[in-house]
Order: C-alpha cells, then structure tokens, then sequence
C-alpha cells in the first residue's frame, strides 16, 4: 500500500530555536500534502495544504510565518516551525492521497515535538 | 454544529463482540467517507474508504453510509484486544479538498 514517510518521530528543541519534519511519499507522488496538528486525546487540526511548486494555502488561525511548508518536489514536503515556543508542543502528522482515484488518504507516523 | 459528530466514548466491549461505531455529518458535499485506527503516539492507519452510499467489507471489519441519512457506520466483527483504539471518521467532498475528521471514539476490547 502507499507509504508516507515521517521523520523524526519525536523532536525536543530548546525555545527560540527552529525544527524541520519531513514527510516523503514513498511509492507515489503526492502532488497535495496535508498537514495536521493534534493535541492529547483531540482530533486532527489540518493546519495547511501543500502543493508541489506552490506555496501553500494555510487553515484560518494558523501563522504561516511560524509553520514554513516547502512542498518542493512530488515525493517531499516539509514543515519547519520557526522560533518554537512551548505552547507549540504537539503531534504533528502528514497526509496525502495515493493517487488521482485513490480516496484513501494515507498519513505519516507522526512527529512529536517538544519546546523546552 | 460541527460538521462532523462522533461520540467520543470510551466504549468497552468484550472480546468477541460485535462492535459498531457511527458518525453523522451534515455538510451534503461529502461524498468519500473513510474510517481510521490511531493507536496512541502514531498516525492514523487507513481502515478503509467508501464513495456515496452502501455498504463495504473488508475482513472483519464493514462500513456502511447511508447519505440520506448523513449518517455512517463502522462495524467490527469477532472484536480483538489489538482492537483497542481510537477509531476516526474522516469525510471528504471530493478532488484534492480537505478531508474532515469526527473527534475520534476509544475502544477497548477487553480479554
């Protein structure tokens, strides 16, 4: 089945400082990655939509100067959350369709970050 | 109203039975409606996917949507303590648009 890659799994980074998570569509091209954020025991928040060679069109709420997303090539897309703060502790996850008729979205295993 | 209702839970059942979550939804875009299992700490894993109206089964497990209704079903058969879960619904309208979640139902199955 389609595979999306997530790396790291889990991230501890000092406040002030920036962190980079990696999404790569292993068998398919994702041409739209989504990027969601989920706090304990809530739902997935999508944050933004990615598009490769595009900028990409952020959630109501969210600071697109904070969550950089670099959607550079069809199998990569990346989430940098610049000068992180505590409050930005939280799961971070990827998603992207498989393929044109393909509905089930596929997500990356997470990445857990915590600003100390 | 959210888009999406889910019961939240938690739902205990015992080993072996038959379980059934739901959702409803209001927005009558919706037109693919997908079930997720998220164990704590992971992504969430595709169950499976299903267009418009019917019903589809793969192994244990069975989605139903009734569109008429705004309402759809996940049942799990001969449940199993690896069956212990949040389990999401998710919905979409279509093309590449964002898909939205229900706010999840725990499950424990217990031995």
């Amino acid at each position: 089945g389609a595979v999306v890659s997530q790396h790291p799994s889990w991230v501890i980074c000092k406040s002030g400082t920036s962190v980079k998570i990696e999404c790569r569509s292993l068998d398919f091209q994702a041409t739209t990655m989504f990027w969601y954020r989920q706090f304990p025991k809530q739902s997935l928040m999508l944050m933004a939509t990615s598009n490769e060679g595009s900028k990409a069109t952020y959630e109501q709420g969210v600071e697109k100067d904070k969550f950089l997303i670099n959607h550079a090539s069809l199998t990569l897309s990346t989430l940098t959350v610049t000068s992180a703060h505590p409050e930005d502790s939280s799961f971070y996850i990827c998603s992207a369709r498989p393929g044109p008729d393909n509905y089930g979205y596929t997500f990356g295993s997470g990445t857990r970050l915590t600003v100390v | 109203q959210k888009e999406v209702e889910q019961d939240p839970g938690p739902l205990s059942v015992p080993e072996g039975a038959i379980v059934s979550l739901n959702c409803t939804y209001s927005n009558s875009a919706f037109q693919y409606f997908m079930w997720y299992r998220q164990y704590s700490r992971k992504g969430p894993e595709l169950l499976m996917y299903t267009y418009s109206s019917g019903n589809k089964e793969d192994g244990r497990f069975t989605a139903q949507v009734d569109k008429s209704s705004k309402y759809i079903s996940l049942f799990i058969r001969d449940s199993q303590p690896s069956d212990s879960a949040t389990y999401l619904c998710a919905m979409s309208s279509g093309g590449y648009q964002k898909v939205t979640f229900g706010t999840g139902t725990k499950l424990q199955v217990i031995p």
